[in-house]
């Protein structure tokens, strides 16, 4: 089953501008991970970050976790052509992944050179 | 560091036939992970394996099986293949068992049964 909920399904933005990416969750988890997949194939993994974690930086991305509202956002700042992909939030369930990570349907995100 | 890699990377076969798909993680990785990816339900987990037994499966029939060598290679096999069963499959590999760490995904599997 679904886990974890990404919104907006897709975004299409201009270069240079910010996209902003949502993602909400069920149950409780361990740790929150953000993936970038290029049309149909692997998938490159982006941040992960734990439950006792808010807030995690990896140069143009950010990501923040608010467990409270099960809710994580990740955020690109200065979009660029190649950053156009699916983005993915991956959820570790607590109680340890006996179902694997739990992954989201996706937002895909379309920047417009 | 060589990435993971799966072979082969596209497939055809027929309703009834069966498959088996390989999958080699990162070196000194011991965990490799498989999911299939389709339209319909996204992302699933099938199954984990770490030092060649198997710690974790998915909610897939059990014409789904799996292995993993001591090499760390794994192998995927589908057994009367449904048209369902069309999607992409990818494997994962990670240092350590369970989900708690960064899984580093292979190119897919793209199989089609017709």
């Amino acid at each position: 089953s679904q886990q974890g909920e990404e919104d907006p399904q897709a975004l299409s933005i201009q270069e240079g501008e910010n996209a902003t990416m949502n993602c909400s969750y069920k149950t409780s988890i361990n740790n929150l991970q953000w993936y970038r997949q290029n049309s149909g194939r692997g998938l490159v993994h982006l941040i992960l970050i734990r439950s006792n974690e808010r807030e995690k930086h990896s140069g143009r991305l950010r990501v923040t976790l608010d467990t409270s509202k099960k809710s994580s956002s990740l955020l690109i700042t200065a979009s660029r052509a190649a950053d156009t992909a699916s983005y993915f939030c991956a959820t570790d369930p607590q109680g340890g992944g006996a179902d694997g990570l739990t992954f989201g349907k996706g937002t895909h995100l379309i920047i417009q050179p | 560091k060589a990435g993971v890699t799966q072979t082969p990377r596209y497939l055809i076969k027929t309703r009834g036939q069966q498959v088996t798909l390989s999958c080699s993680p990162i070196s000194g990785h011991r965990s490799v992970s498989w999911y299939q990816q389709t339209p319909g339900q996204g992302l699933q987990f099938l199954f984990e394996y770490f030092s060649e037994t198997q710690r974790n499966k998915g909610n897939f029939p059990g014409r789904f099986s799996g292995r993993q060598f001591s090499n760390s290679r794994s192998e995927m096999n589908v057994s009367t293949l449904e048209l369902g069963d069309s999607a992409l499959y990818l494997c994962a590999s990670s240092l350590r068992a369970g989900t708690d760490y960064e899984q580093y995904f292979g190119p897919g599997t793209r199989l089609t049964v017709t």
